[in-house]
């Protein structure tokens, strides 16, 4: 089956660390994005992507970077890691002038102690 | 920050009986989905609705698009156990481009029995 998959599922680590998640998909979509959940505060976008040369900033980019590899990888990265990033990290994928449907991987849940 | 008021934030109800759920805003949306999240996963799409008035089902689930494309509810019907979770009302805002969608806080489905 076609599928999103991310890369840690989980992850413990301490402030100040650079830490990557990493998110693949085969479902030939061209758009990925990055949400973070917290209890309480539903989804929130983090950086979206179109296509491999297209990155643009989402809700609370602040303190995250991306990188779109390949049409099939878009990374996340927590430069120097603080408390409050604490947080489950959702990818997702969407085909670009089809529907506003997204898919979702299974999460990756980060702890910053 | 978030646009949508979803309600109610959690119910308790009985095996069997019937569950009803809303999401509303103050701005208009040209996408409504209804996304089902359960313990460790991503969100799962369970409805996608794209025009005003428009009803749909999925099995024992029932959603429509509100006339003033202002909001959304979704229906489940005798519920089951396998339908405790937590349900995200999300959509994509007019004139909001292909920037991710706006997502509810959820509404966590708990079954007794």
């Amino acid at each position: 089956d076609a599928d999103v998959t991310q890369t840690p599922r989980n992850r413990i680590t301490k402030t100040g660390k650079r830490i990557m998640l990493e998110c693949s998909q085969t479902k030939g979509h061209d758009r990925m994005y990055w949400y973070r959940q917290d209890p309480g505060l539903g989804l929130r976008l983090i950086y979206y992507s179109f296509d491999v040369k297209d990155i643009n900033k989402g809700e609370i980019s602040d303190g995250y970077s991306v990188s779109r590899q390949a049409q099939a990888k878009f990374s996340l990265s927590l430069e120097s890691a603080i408390p409050n990033q604490t947080a489950l990290y959702f990818c997702a994928t969407s085909l670009a002038g089809v529907t506003n449907e997204q898919f979702f991987g299974p999460g990756t849940r980060l702890t910053v102690l | 920050g978030q646009q949508l008021n979803q309600s109610p934030q959690s119910m308790f109800i009985q095996e069997g009986e019937d569950v009803s759920m809303n999401c509303t805003s103050s701005s208009i949306f040209n996408t409504w989905l209804w996304y089902k999240q359960d313990p460790g996963e991503g969100p799962v799409l369970l409805i996608a609705l794209y025009k005003a008035g428009e009803l749909t089902s999925n099995g024992r689930l029932t959603a429509q698009f509100g006339i003033t494309r202002k909001d959304s509810f979704l229906n489940i019907s005798a519920s089951i156990p396998s339908d405790v979770g937590i349900y995200f009302c999300a959509g994509q805002l007019q004139g909001g481009g292909a920037d991710g969608l706006t997502f509810g806080k959820g509404t966590h489905l708990i079954i007794q029995p």
